[in-house]
């Protein structure tokens, strides 16, 4: 068990619609990571924040947002959803942020979209 | 931006054998840390081994090691006694203020 929690599990939903994922990270970790994995692909980086602020930005599109709350939990909100959106979506933290932390990222379990 | 190439989409190894696989990054970054993660049908990303760039010496963890050449930007990972368990897509990674992972090379231990 990582220690990061994800929820949902599965989410199915149809397209032009809204959802928020969740994700819970590790007890003392201040930093969180968004991934998304479509099918037989790598993990594709989209947005990183610490302690609440955001630190790096990947190839998140415009109908994504993220944000980290003062709890340091933090939510992923897709929305105008396509079917090419269908993917695994992870959640990972860490310690700290940049190289003077080299504290692995922990990863949660996914939440697996399905867009129909 | 850091990108990392992991140039072998599929590996097959039998069990009990070793195998190599390879991943490049580039960067102009001087301090920033290297990992292998594995994710095994179940999907989970679990950390395999972890490299500081300013160690010279290579990590090693059990069956797993990496031969880092920091000069050629080269992060192989190298499973030996490979075992039926260790199916699964690894995926390097490079961490400076933000973790980028390669394709992955998915291998598959045959018995």
């Amino acid at each position: 068990d990582s220690g990061v929690t994800q929820t949902p599990k599965h989410l199915i939903t149809a397209t032009g619609q809204r959802v928020t994922l969740r994700c819970s990270p590790r007890s003392g970790d201040l930093s969180v990571y968004w991934y998304q994995q479509s099918l037989d692909q790598g993990l594709q980086f989209l947005i990183q924040y610490y302690n609440g602020e955001e630190r790096a930005k990947g190839n998140i599109l415009e109908r994504f947002s993220a944000q980290q709350f003062p709890d340091l939990h933090s939510e992923l909100n897709l929305s105008s959803l396509e079917l090419g959106d269908s993917a695994l979506y992870f959640c990972a933290s860490s310690e700290g942020t940049g190289p003077q932390f080299n504290s692995p990222l922990h990863f949660g379990n996914g939440t697996r979209l399905t867009v129909t | 931006a850091q990108t990392v190439t992991q140039s072998q989409p599929e590996m097959s190894v039998q069990e009990a054998e070793t195998v190599t696989l390879s991943c490049t990054y580039d960067t102009s970054e001087n301090n920033y840390y290297l990992f292998w993660y594995k994710q095994p049908p179940s999907r989970q990303m679990i950390l395999v081994i972890r490299q500081e760039a300013y160690k010279q010496q290579n990590a090693t963890e059990n069956r797993f090691s990496v031969n880092f050449q920091k000069a050629a930007k080269s992060f192989s990972l190298k499973i030996s006694d490979s075992q039926l368990g260790d199916t699964a897509m690894d995926f390097c990674a490079f961490l400076n203020n933000d973790m980028r992972f390669g394709a992955g090379t998915r291998l598959t231990v045959k018995p």
